[in-house]
């Protein structure tokens, strides 16, 4: 278990519809990262936050928006869901945000929409 | 921006051998370098990073060796086993603001038994 907790696990939704998918980082952890992972592929940056504010920004969509609440939880918002969204969403979370320590991924949330 | 590259996309070893998998990096300000290991459909886990400043780490049955002025890195398993059968991933980082991990494509290794 790495201490990352996302929520839900499994998500199907339809087209055009918005989903909004959690993330609690370890304790202790200040920054978050997600990450998509279509079917086969690697691993594709969305954005990043350290202790609430945006530090680096991703391939993340317009339709796609995230924020990082004063508890440090993460939520990840992606609206106009089109077919092609269906994917893995990973959250991540790191103890610093200078890139010196390594990720610690949560269990990811799959995404289908039909 | 980092470009990492990651060879071979497959690979497919006899259990009891030893595989490879090579990344090499772009940025020479890059100095930190992690590889995950995922199991199909399960999250990425690191499984072992090595620092700029070291040559060589090692953890039991896996081992990972920076070369600094090639810029390139690699992991080592040695004497594999059908659990070892995962996509890897390596990883740069660098220090500083902003996004600092970029990922490899990935190695799909399968172990033979």
């Amino acid at each position: 278990d790495s201490g990352v907790t996302q929520t839900p696990k499994h998500l199907i939704t339809a087209t055009g519809q918005r989903v909004t998918l959690r993330c609690s980082p370890r304790s202790g952890d200040l920054s978050v990262y997600w990450y998509q992972q279509s079917l086969d592929q690697g691993l594709q940056f969305l954005i990043q936050y350290y202790n609430g504010e945006e530090r680096a920004k991703g391939n993340i969509l317009e339709r796609f928006s995230a924020q990082q609440f004063p508890d440090l939880h993460s939520e990840l918002n992606l609206s106009s869901l089109e077919l092609g969204d269906s994917a893995l969403y990973f959250c991540a979370s790191s103890v610093d945000s200078g890139g010196n320590s390594p990720l610690h991924f949560g269990n990811g949330t799959r995404l289908t929409v039909t | 921006g980092e470009n990492v590259e990651q060879h071979p996309s497959t690979l497919s070893v006899q259990e009891g051998d030893s595989a490879v998998i090579k990344c090499t990096y772009s940025d020479s300000a890059s100095n930190y370098f992690p590889w995950y290991k995922q199991e199909l459909g399960k999250r990425p886990q690191l499984i072992i990073d090595i620092r700029s400043n070291v040559g060589e780490k090692k953890d039991q049955r896996i081992a990972v060796t920076l070369n600094k002025t090639a810029k390139h890195f690699s992991l080592h398993i040695t004497e594999t086993q059908p659990e070892d059968s995962a996509v890897y991933f390596c990883a740069a980082s660098k220090s500083g603001t902003g996004n600092q991990f970029y990922f490899g494509t990935g190695t799909s290794l399968t172990v033979i038994p």
